[in-house]
Protein backbone atom coordinates (compact mmCIF):
# COMPACT_ATOMS: atom_id res chain seq x y z
CA UNK A 1 0.00 0.00 0.00
CA UNK A 2 1.33 3.64 -0.97
CA UNK A 3 1.91 6.24 1.74
CA UNK A 4 -0.46 8.55 -0.10
CA UNK A 5 -3.35 7.63 -2.37
CA UNK A 6 -4.88 10.25 -4.64
CA UNK A 7 -7.19 9.65 -7.88
CA UNK A 8 -5.16 10.67 -10.90
CA UNK A 9 -8.61 11.56 -12.48
CA UNK A 10 -9.05 13.21 -14.64
CA UNK A 11 -12.01 15.28 -13.54
CA UNK A 12 -13.83 17.61 -16.37
CA UNK A 13 -16.67 20.07 -14.18
CA UNK A 14 -18.62 22.90 -15.58
CA UNK A 15 -17.49 26.02 -14.57
CA UNK A 16 -19.01 27.63 -10.98
CA UNK A 17 -19.10 23.62 -10.00
CA UNK A 18 -17.81 23.04 -6.80
CA UNK A 19 -14.82 20.57 -6.59
CA UNK A 20 -13.77 17.78 -4.49
CA UNK A 21 -10.03 16.52 -4.63
CA UNK A 22 -9.39 13.78 -2.17
CA UNK A 23 -6.30 11.58 -0.60
CA UNK A 24 -5.77 9.01 1.66
CA UNK A 25 -2.87 7.73 3.71
CA UNK A 26 -1.17 5.05 5.34
CA UNK A 27 1.47 6.50 7.80
CA UNK A 28 0.30 8.48 11.25
CA UNK A 29 2.98 10.18 11.89
CA UNK A 30 2.25 12.72 9.00
CA UNK A 31 1.47 15.62 10.72
CA UNK A 32 1.09 18.24 8.33
CA UNK A 33 -0.77 18.47 4.85
CA UNK A 34 -0.89 20.53 1.91
CA UNK A 35 -2.09 21.18 -1.00
CA UNK A 36 -0.41 22.19 -4.21
CA UNK A 37 -1.67 23.46 -7.51
CA UNK A 38 0.74 22.67 -10.81
CA UNK A 39 -0.34 24.63 -14.00
CA UNK A 40 1.47 22.63 -16.70
CA UNK A 41 5.10 22.43 -17.18
CA UNK A 42 5.75 24.52 -14.42
CA UNK A 43 6.88 24.35 -10.45
CA UNK A 44 3.88 23.35 -7.66
CA UNK A 45 2.90 26.46 -6.00
CA UNK A 46 1.26 25.88 -2.41
CA UNK A 47 -2.21 26.44 -1.80
CA UNK A 48 -3.25 25.51 1.49
CA UNK A 49 -1.42 23.94 4.42
CA UNK A 50 -2.62 22.87 8.04
CA UNK A 51 -2.09 20.84 11.05
CA UNK A 52 -5.26 19.39 12.57
CA UNK A 53 -8.00 17.81 11.92
CA UNK A 54 -11.07 20.28 10.78
CA UNK A 55 -11.75 22.61 8.20
CA UNK A 56 -9.72 25.99 6.57
CA UNK A 57 -11.12 27.99 4.59
CA UNK A 58 -9.06 30.30 2.25
CA UNK A 59 -11.38 32.22 -0.29
CA UNK A 60 -12.74 29.64 -2.79
CA UNK A 61 -11.05 26.79 -1.25
CA UNK A 62 -11.61 24.86 1.82
CA UNK A 63 -9.17 22.20 3.58
CA UNK A 64 -10.17 19.65 5.57
CA UNK A 65 -8.45 16.88 7.29
CA UNK A 66 -9.68 14.04 9.32
CA UNK A 67 -6.52 12.24 11.28
CA UNK A 68 -8.80 9.93 12.60
CA UNK A 69 -9.71 8.39 9.12
CA UNK A 70 -6.65 9.54 7.02
CA UNK A 71 -8.34 11.28 4.94
CA UNK A 72 -7.89 14.48 3.27
CA UNK A 73 -10.05 17.18 0.80
CA UNK A 74 -9.52 20.22 -1.09
CA UNK A 75 -12.77 21.79 -2.24
CA UNK A 76 -13.01 24.64 -4.68
CA UNK A 77 -16.21 26.47 -4.82
CA UNK A 78 -17.80 28.27 -8.07
CA UNK A 79 -14.91 26.72 -9.67
CA UNK A 80 -12.99 28.75 -12.84
CA UNK A 81 -11.72 27.95 -15.89
CA UNK A 82 -8.01 29.00 -14.41
CA UNK A 83 -8.52 26.58 -11.94
CA UNK A 84 -7.85 24.00 -14.33
CA UNK A 85 -4.44 22.57 -13.45
CA UNK A 86 -3.13 19.36 -11.38
CA UNK A 87 -3.68 19.33 -7.49
CA UNK A 88 -1.42 17.63 -5.18
CA UNK A 89 -1.77 16.75 -2.05
CA UNK A 90 1.62 16.14 -0.07
CA UNK A 91 2.15 15.13 3.61
CA UNK A 92 4.62 15.66 6.43
CA UNK A 93 5.93 14.14 9.66
CA UNK A 94 7.49 17.67 11.09
CA UNK A 95 9.82 19.15 13.35
CA UNK A 96 13.62 19.04 11.38
CA UNK A 97 12.23 16.49 9.04
CA UNK A 98 11.20 18.45 6.05
CA UNK A 99 10.78 15.34 3.53
CA UNK A 100 7.31 15.69 1.67
CA UNK A 101 5.53 12.77 0.49
CA UNK A 102 3.29 13.85 -2.49
CA UNK A 103 0.19 12.15 -3.98
CA UNK A 104 0.02 11.25 -7.60
CA UNK A 105 -2.26 14.54 -8.47
CA UNK A 106 -5.45 14.83 -10.12
CA UNK A 107 -5.96 16.36 -13.51
CA UNK A 108 -8.80 19.22 -13.39
CA UNK A 109 -10.19 20.45 -16.12
CA UNK A 110 -12.64 23.72 -15.27
CA UNK A 111 -15.00 24.09 -18.87
CA UNK A 112 -16.27 27.55 -19.39
CA UNK B 1 4.94 34.04 -0.67
CA UNK B 2 8.77 33.17 -0.85
CA UNK B 3 10.16 33.19 -4.27
CA UNK B 4 12.34 29.75 -5.30
CA UNK B 5 14.15 30.26 -8.98
CA UNK B 6 15.58 27.85 -11.03
CA UNK B 7 18.10 28.26 -13.85
CA UNK B 8 18.06 27.50 -16.75
CA UNK B 9 14.01 26.86 -17.14
CA UNK B 10 14.67 24.75 -20.19
CA UNK B 11 17.93 22.85 -22.10
CA UNK B 12 18.48 20.82 -24.45
CA UNK B 13 22.31 18.71 -24.68
CA UNK B 14 23.55 15.87 -26.35
CA UNK B 15 23.52 12.58 -24.90
CA UNK B 16 27.00 12.33 -22.76
CA UNK B 17 27.25 15.55 -21.84
CA UNK B 18 26.82 16.95 -18.05
CA UNK B 19 24.24 19.57 -17.37
CA UNK B 20 24.12 22.19 -14.35
CA UNK B 21 21.08 23.53 -13.24
CA UNK B 22 21.04 26.08 -10.25
CA UNK B 23 18.05 26.74 -7.40
CA UNK B 24 18.16 29.90 -5.63
CA UNK B 25 15.96 31.02 -2.70
CA UNK B 26 15.35 34.88 -3.08
CA UNK B 27 14.40 35.94 0.12
CA UNK B 28 15.38 33.76 2.33
CA UNK B 29 18.61 31.22 3.35
CA UNK B 30 17.45 28.12 2.88
CA UNK B 31 20.11 25.44 4.68
CA UNK B 32 18.06 22.62 3.12
CA UNK B 33 16.66 22.38 -0.14
CA UNK B 34 15.38 19.60 -1.98
CA UNK B 35 15.23 18.10 -5.79
CA UNK B 36 12.59 16.30 -7.68
CA UNK B 37 12.39 14.92 -11.07
CA UNK B 38 8.56 14.56 -12.26
CA UNK B 39 7.74 12.47 -15.72
CA UNK B 40 5.00 13.49 -17.74
CA UNK B 41 1.67 12.72 -15.86
CA UNK B 42 3.26 11.28 -12.75
CA UNK B 43 4.11 13.13 -9.33
CA UNK B 44 7.23 14.54 -8.46
CA UNK B 45 10.07 12.06 -6.70
CA UNK B 46 12.10 13.16 -4.35
CA UNK B 47 16.19 12.39 -5.47
CA UNK B 48 17.72 14.16 -2.92
CA UNK B 49 17.66 16.45 0.18
CA UNK B 50 20.51 19.30 0.00
CA UNK B 51 22.16 20.68 3.01
CA UNK B 52 23.98 23.49 3.24
CA UNK B 53 27.59 22.49 4.75
CA UNK B 54 27.61 18.86 3.90
CA UNK B 55 26.83 16.41 1.79
CA UNK B 56 23.43 15.66 0.06
CA UNK B 57 21.29 12.86 1.11
CA UNK B 58 20.66 10.74 -1.73
CA UNK B 59 17.37 8.87 -1.99
CA UNK B 60 17.31 4.64 -2.25
CA UNK B 61 17.80 4.15 -6.29
CA UNK B 62 19.41 7.67 -7.12
CA UNK B 63 22.60 7.54 -8.34
CA UNK B 64 25.10 10.09 -6.35
CA UNK B 65 27.97 10.07 -8.66
CA UNK B 66 25.37 10.76 -11.69
CA UNK B 67 23.26 13.46 -9.83
CA UNK B 68 25.89 16.29 -8.21
CA UNK B 69 24.73 17.88 -5.82
CA UNK B 70 26.59 21.04 -4.27
CA UNK B 71 24.56 23.49 -2.29
CA UNK B 72 27.34 26.00 -2.14
CA UNK B 73 25.35 28.89 0.41
CA UNK B 74 22.14 29.55 2.25
CA UNK B 75 20.99 30.71 -1.07
CA UNK B 76 21.80 28.32 -3.76
CA UNK B 77 21.94 24.53 -4.77
CA UNK B 78 23.11 23.06 -8.27
CA UNK B 79 22.08 19.66 -9.84
CA UNK B 80 24.95 18.18 -12.13
CA UNK B 81 23.41 15.96 -14.36
CA UNK B 82 27.03 14.11 -15.47
CA UNK B 83 27.14 11.87 -18.69
CA UNK B 84 23.51 12.90 -19.50
CA UNK B 85 21.71 10.24 -21.39
CA UNK B 86 17.90 10.34 -23.06
CA UNK B 87 16.21 8.77 -19.88
CA UNK B 88 17.50 11.90 -17.73
CA UNK B 89 15.22 13.58 -20.09
CA UNK B 90 12.38 14.89 -17.24
CA UNK B 91 11.09 18.20 -15.20
CA UNK B 92 13.51 18.96 -12.25
CA UNK B 93 12.38 20.49 -9.61
CA UNK B 94 14.12 22.21 -6.45
CA UNK B 95 12.03 23.16 -2.96
CA UNK B 96 13.36 25.03 -0.07
CA UNK B 97 11.09 24.77 3.51
CA UNK B 98 11.25 28.47 5.61
CA UNK B 99 13.71 27.61 8.31
CA UNK B 100 11.99 27.77 11.47
CA UNK B 101 9.08 29.37 9.91
CA UNK B 102 6.95 26.77 8.93
CA UNK B 103 7.08 23.31 7.65
CA UNK B 104 6.12 24.66 4.54
CA UNK B 105 7.93 24.44 1.09
CA UNK B 106 8.38 26.74 -1.82
CA UNK B 107 9.20 25.36 -4.93
CA UNK B 108 11.07 26.53 -7.71
CA UNK B 109 9.64 26.95 -11.34
CA UNK B 110 11.27 23.71 -12.36
CA UNK B 111 13.90 23.07 -15.25
CA UNK B 112 12.78 20.72 -18.34
CA UNK B 113 15.87 18.78 -19.39
CA UNK B 114 15.84 17.13 -22.92
CA UNK B 115 18.81 14.84 -23.74
CA UNK B 116 19.25 13.97 -27.45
Amino acid sequence: QKEVEQDPGPLSVPEGAIVSLNCTYSNSAFQYFMWYRQYSRKGPELLMYTYSSGNKEDGRFTAQVDKSSKYISLFIRDSQPSDSATYLCAMGRGGSNYKLTFGKGTLLTVNP
Amino acid sequence: GAVVSQHPSWVICKSGTSVKIECRSLDFQATTMFWYRQFPKQSLMLMATSNEGSKATYEQGVEKDKFLINHASLTLSTLTVTSAHPEDSSFYICSAPMSGATDTQYFGPGTRLTVL
